[in-house]
């Protein structure tokens, strides 16, 4: 599985943009970067996923380069709500169980 | 939709005492299931796995046993519980080919 590297923390304001990078430097062929948000004491909420270039949904966008050694997570003008856990976790996705490994996440904290 | 339920949110159990966490899905056939434990502070350790009735794979050594009764119905057990096995117990789901859902959790602690 590949290790993913992210800070451990990010400081914003409300209205801001946020972008959280993670480097993934073994990542394989058929990996896939999935990110996640984690308020405490919930379960991890799915925020977005992709395999190249990039991904834009209602909540944020994922950019991958040509490389996919890196990743970024780019959130549009956060809110005090967005203050989260994010976690970049990095995995094939197959019939059987899709094994993802969890780090430390970054620790987003949004103030006004 | 999709839902999957996780009880009880909270347990206080002794040390020696046997566990036993139970995780429901609904509103899907034959999903892949997962136990994860979250230490505090920490990232989320996965536990167990399972892809079918009666198929489980364990991911790490401990304490901890999981079982699939029936489709939709992950359990996970300890026949003694010890100190190091407190923490925030997640239930997530998933299809084949797509990424996981989680469930609510359960705080366990062991005193």
């Amino acid at each position: 599985l590949a290790k993913t590297t992210q800070p451990i923390s990010m400081d914003s304001y409300e209205g801001q943009e946020v972008n959280i990078t993670c480097s993934h430097n073994n990542i394989a062929t058929n990996d896939y970067i999935t990110w996640y948000q984690q308020f405490p004491s919930q379960g991890p909420r799915f925020i977005i996923q992709g395999y190249k270039t990039k991904v834009t949904n209602e909540v944020a966008s994922l950019f991958i380069p040509a490389d996919r050694k890196s990743s970024t997570l780019s959130l549009p003008r956060v809110s005090l709500s967005d203050t989260a856990v994010y976690y970049c976790l990095v995995g094939i996705l197959t019939g059987g169980g899709n094994k993802l490994t969890f780090g430390t996440g970054t620790q987003l904290k949004v103030e006004l | 939709s999709q839902t999957i339920h996780q009880w009880p949110a909270t347990l206080v159990q002794p040390v020696g005492s046997p566990l036993s966490l139970e995780c429901t899905v609904e509103g899907t056939s034959n999903p892949n299931l997962y136990w994860y434990r979250q230490a505090a502070g920490r990232g989320l350790q996965l536990l167990f796995y399972s892809v079918g009735i009666g198929q489980i794979s364990s991911e790490v050594p401990q304490n901890l046993s999981a079982s699939r009764p029936q489709d939709r119905q992950f359990i996970l057990s300890s026949k003694k519980l010890l100190l190091s096995d407190s923490g925030f117990y997640l239930c997530a789901w998933s299809v084949p080919n797509r990424y996981q859902y989680f469930g609510p959790g359960t705080r366990l602690t062991v005193t």
